[in-house]
């Protein structure tokens, strides 16, 4: 089983609104990233967790807040976004960090207003 | 540079091979990946090459990889209309974590 699952599948929120993205998988991978990416734009990376620690951030605004409550579970938690933080959210898996295949979910298609 | 290139548009009809060219940055990249995305979802693994092979093949899917030139590609045998997608190419960058570099992707249409 290759399966990333990401919830909910399209999010529609206000700029002062506070939202959350879901993400899961039970492959045992230790290695979990947000990507975001823009129509017709290839994904960019946000966050890396290793083991549940966040190891790298890509500059990310404040107003996107990671969080790994397990190895299994990674959230993306949304304050006061802008129109242009409009996008699809995208979680995948790996083993480890390093040289591992990236497994990704279908993800968030998120508006915001 | 960073870039991971692509030639952005591709069409071919159905029952005929597509190749789909890609050139990345680093020589010391040690594994390039090849990933399809349908409309509206998220990127499917279809395949993936480490850098010491110069060729992989995976069913309908032949990956070539010309590591002096810097240059990979993928053919699809027999396109099907159900293959018609955006197909990224990313490079593994050495060094860390994983950080995938993807090319703009290649959209793949496929007529009768």
């Amino acid at each position: 089983d290759t399966e990333v699952t990401q919830t909910p599948k399209h999010l529609v929120m206000g700029m002062t609104n506070k939202k959350s993205l879901k993400c899961e998988q039970h492959m045992g991978h230790r290695a979990m990233y947000w990507y975001k990416q823009k129509a017709k734009k290839p994904p960019e990376l946000m966050f890396v967790y290793s083991y549940e620690k966040l190891s790298i951030n890509e500059s990310v605004p404040s107003r996107f807040s990671p969080e790994c409550p397990n190895s299994s579970l990674l959230n993306l938690h949304l304050h006061a976004l802008q129109p242009e933080d409009s996008a699809l959210y995208l979680c995948a898996s790996s083993q480890e960090t390093g040289n591992y295949e990236q497994y990704f979910g279908p993800g968030t298609r998120l508006t915001v207003t | 540079g960073e870039d991971v290139e692509q030639s952005l548009f591709l069409s071919v009809r159905e029952g005929d091979s597509s190749v789909i060219n890609c050139t990345y940055t680093d020589s010391s990249s040690t594994y390039l990946y090849w990933y399809k995305q349908e409309p509206g979802a998220g990127l499917q693994l279809l395949t993936y090459i480490f850098s010491n092979m110069d060729m992989k093949q995976d069913q309908r899917l032949t990956v070539l990889l010309n590591k002096k030139d810097k240059h990979l590609s993928l053919r699809i045998a027999d396109t099907q209309t159900g293959d018609s997608a955006i197909y990224f190419c990313a490079e593994s960058r050495s060094g860390g974590y994983n950080k995938l570099i993807f090319g703009a992707g290649t959209r793949l249409a496929v007529h009768p």
